[in-house]
């Protein structure tokens, strides 16, 4: 069956302006997760999706980072006035809940380059 | 907080040799933990995992961990290593405090493998 899958694959972006980037989870998972994936920083979570409950947005660094996950399926990454610090894969990943018993199934990634 | 070390950010080693990739973790609550390789480009998959079952887990593609609670430590084994095992390794804890599964990362080990 279909992965999660990420778009765009790649981004380039000048520095001040805004990305929004996409994820679309594997069909009937509830739980919906987004990490960062730096040279500086190492993989970090930034935000987390449970059906409906409100997200735990604990891992995002700067209030220029939002994500919203519409109906329950699609979620976006919206980056405003980016910075190049910014410059880093951004995953997205996928459980069927919220158990650690649950796989999370990771897409391939959106880099993201701030110039 | 959680926390997890990897040593060594690069391990060679010779087709057929023994692969040893060493995890350390820091958790205040039974920990859950996590191995996961990354292919050049790809998305993070799962290897295996330990939920506080059997302290011996066994993965994919031969790969096996062994949780060691007074050494704080997951290392992950494969017997033989094949050239098809050279991607980056990451180490991860699972986070439950707040609900749901966050994954707190390693910095990751990229295994070669040689001729």
């Amino acid at each position: 069956g279909a992965g999660v899958s990420q778009s765009p694959s790649n981004k380039v972006t000048e520095k001040g302006k805004d990305v929004e980037l996409r994820c679309d989870p594997i069909s009937g998972h509830t739980a919906l997760y987004w990490y960062r994936q730096s040279l500086g920083q190492g993989l970090e979570f930034l935000i987390y999706f449970q059906g409906n409950s409100a997200p735990d947005k604990s891992g995002l660094p700067s209030d220029r980072f939002s994500a919203e996950r519409t109906g329950g399926s699609v979620s976006t990454l919206t980056i405003q006035r980016t910075q190049q610090e910014d410059s880093a894969v951004y995953l997205c990943a996928s459980s069927p809940g919220p158990l650690t018993s649950y796989e999370q199934y990771f897409g391939p990634g959106t880099r993201l380059t701030v110039t | 907080a959680q926390s997890v070390t990897q040593l060594g950010s690069h391990v060679s080693v010779s087709e057929g040799a023994l692969v040893l990739l060493r995890c350390n973790y820091s958790s205040s609550v039974p920990p859950y933990l996590f191995w996961y390789v990354q292919y050049p480009n790809q998305g993070l998959q799962l290897l295996l995992k330990y939920t506080s079952a059997a302290t011996l887990v066994k993965g994919i593609n031969g790969f096996e961990a062994e949780f060691k609670k007074s050494e704080t430590s997951f290392h992950l084994t494969k017997p033989s290593a094949h050239m098809s095992d050279a991607a980056e390794y990451f180490c991860a804890v699972s986070d439950q405090a707040g609900g749901g599964n966050k994954l707190t990362f390693g910095t990751g080990t990229q295994l070669k493998v040689e001729l």
